[in-house]
């Protein structure tokens, strides 16, 4: 069975920092999705950034980076300049190439501080 | 163009009665899967839709049902409400099934006393 870890339950930064969210999964499977969520209070589920595991390239968005590790079944999260909008809890997610979204298994989540 | 829109925002409800949520995923999106957040348990698949058609469902007791309009908005009942019901109901939709990525809505909290 699919598995994602995250083991930060809460992080802090401080405002301009930069801060690595971390997350390993395990799954059978040689092809599949990894994403990041963010979850901010308004409580929608904005994707961050999405990684397909048959890629080398670490995914970027704009201060948003990934660390793939296939090999380690890592896949952390890197904030740069970070801003107060950043403050969120973060999800990890994996979901098997070709499933439905009910095969999109998500991480207990860390939650994301910013100081000013 | 509107995101996924869901209704109502905030609920409550007591043991033993039913609740009926509402999900319209966005305007050409044909697949709507719904997840139950809590503290606890934390993200949990419920089920999904695609063209009326339930394509898949997760862990979950016959209580909990659901069904898809011919326009993809999405319903969800919980009948027989428990206290352990209450969490967060998010609702995804994609624009066809197994697609990688969904578009959540801002969910709706139900609180069953």
């Amino acid at each position: 069975a699919q598995t994602v870890t995250q083991s930060q339950p809460e992080m802090s930064v401080q405002e301009a920092e930069t801060v690595t969210l971390s997350c390993t999964y395990d799954t059978s499977e040689s092809d599949y999705y990894l994403f990041w969520y963010k979850q901010p209070p308004s409580r929608q589920m904005i994707l961050v950034i999405r990684q397909e595991a048959y890629k080398q390239q670490n995914a970027t968005e704009n201060r948003f980076s990934v660390n793939f590790q296939k090999a380690a079944k890592s896949f952390s999260l890197k904030i740069s300049d970070s801003q107060l909008g950043d403050a969120a809890m973060y999800f990890c997610a994996s979901m098997n190439y070709g499933g439905s979204q009910g095969n999109l298994i998500f991480g207990k989540g860390t939650k994301l501080s910013v100081k000013p | 163009k509107a995101g996924v829109t869901q209704t109502p925002r905030y609920l409550i409800k007591t043991r033993g009665q039913q609740v009926t949520l509402s999900c319209s995923p966005i305007s050409g999106h044909r697949s709507v899967s719904w997840y139950q957040q809590t503290p606890g348990q934390g993200l949990q698949f419920l089920f999904e839709y695609f063209s009326e058609t339930q394509r898949n469902k997760g862990n979950f007791p016959g209580r909990f049902s659901g069904r898809q309009f011919s326009n993809s908005r999405s319903e969800m009942n919980v009948s027989t409400l428990e206290l352990g019901d209450s969490a967060l109901y998010l609702c995804a939709s994609s624009p066809r099934w197994g697609s990688p990525v969904g578009t959540f809505g801002s969910g709706t909290r139900l609180t069953v006393v």
